[in-house]
């Protein structure tokens, strides 16, 4: 039951700039969690992205950035590459219900 | 370099307990910096977080499952593990474990393990 939602698909051509949106609410990401980023290959486990909204771990290349503002959070590539053709998952925290961790519903990312 | 590997049984019966072991090698999981995850994916569908514990033996657990689950730590072997118990053909899925670090107010999943997947059926 994701409590964050992110637009199912988004596709660019190489070189375009995508973003994909996360929405969450006043309990998770509007009350000021942070928002991480994953990157997934089919039948791979997921890899951290972007940390902390807008942090790169060691090896993320700079073409991919974090924001995030009210209830939302926005994931870009720049400059895209077929390499970058996955899956990618926002995730937070919500307050309500004793609290979880929660993740994104999701968004397949096409490179045309 | 951290590694985590999970492993358990693949095939669990309805009604039965699935149980599986996450073993870390790299870091100590009494390491007071990081926590220790299990994160499952339904095939074709997405991520689903289900318990965390930290070294002290504190448990935080998805309000979807927190009836059916325990987390649990075995120090001696360098293992975190859980138990999902009642389980339905709906609990099948790839499990994960993950280590989660909070540099900020919420705590990301750095390290992940291959994943195993768990079917239930009789």
């Amino acid at each position: 039951q994701s409590v964050l939602t992110q637009p199912p698909s988004v596709s660019g051509a190489p070189g375009q700039r995508v973003t994909i949106s996360c929405t969450g609410s006043s309990s998770s990401i509007g009350a000021g969690y942070d928002v991480h980023w994953y990157q997934q290959f089919p039948g791979t486990a997921p890899k951290l992205l972007i940390y902390a909204n807008k942090n790169r771990p060691s090896g993320v290349p700079d073409r991919f950035s974090g924001s995030k503002s009210g209830t939302s959070a926005s994931l870009a590539i720049t400059g895209l590459q077929a390499e970058d053709e996955a899956y990618y998952y926002c995730q937070s925290y919500d307050s309500r219900l004793s609290g979880s961790d929660v993740f994104g519903t999701g968004t397949k990312v096409t490179v045309l | 370099q951290l590694q985590l590997q999970e492993s358990g049984p693949g095939l669990v019966k309805p009604s039965e307990t699935l149980s599986l072991s996450c073993d870390v090698s790299g870091d100590s999981i009494g390491n007071s910096d990081h926590y220790w995850s299990w994160v499952r994916q339904p095939p074709g569908k997405g991520l689903e977080w289900l318990a965390t514990i930290y070294y002290t033996g504190s448990t935080y657990y998805n309000p979807s499952v927190e009836t059916r689950v325990i987390i649990s730590l075995e120090s001696s072997k360098n293992q975190f593990s859980l138990n999902l118990s009642s389980v339905t053909a709906a609990d099948t899925a790839v499990y994960y474990c993950a280590r989660q670090r909070y540099t900020s107010s919420s705590g990301e999943f750095d390290y992940w393990g291959q994943g195993i997947l768990v079917t239930v059926s009789s």
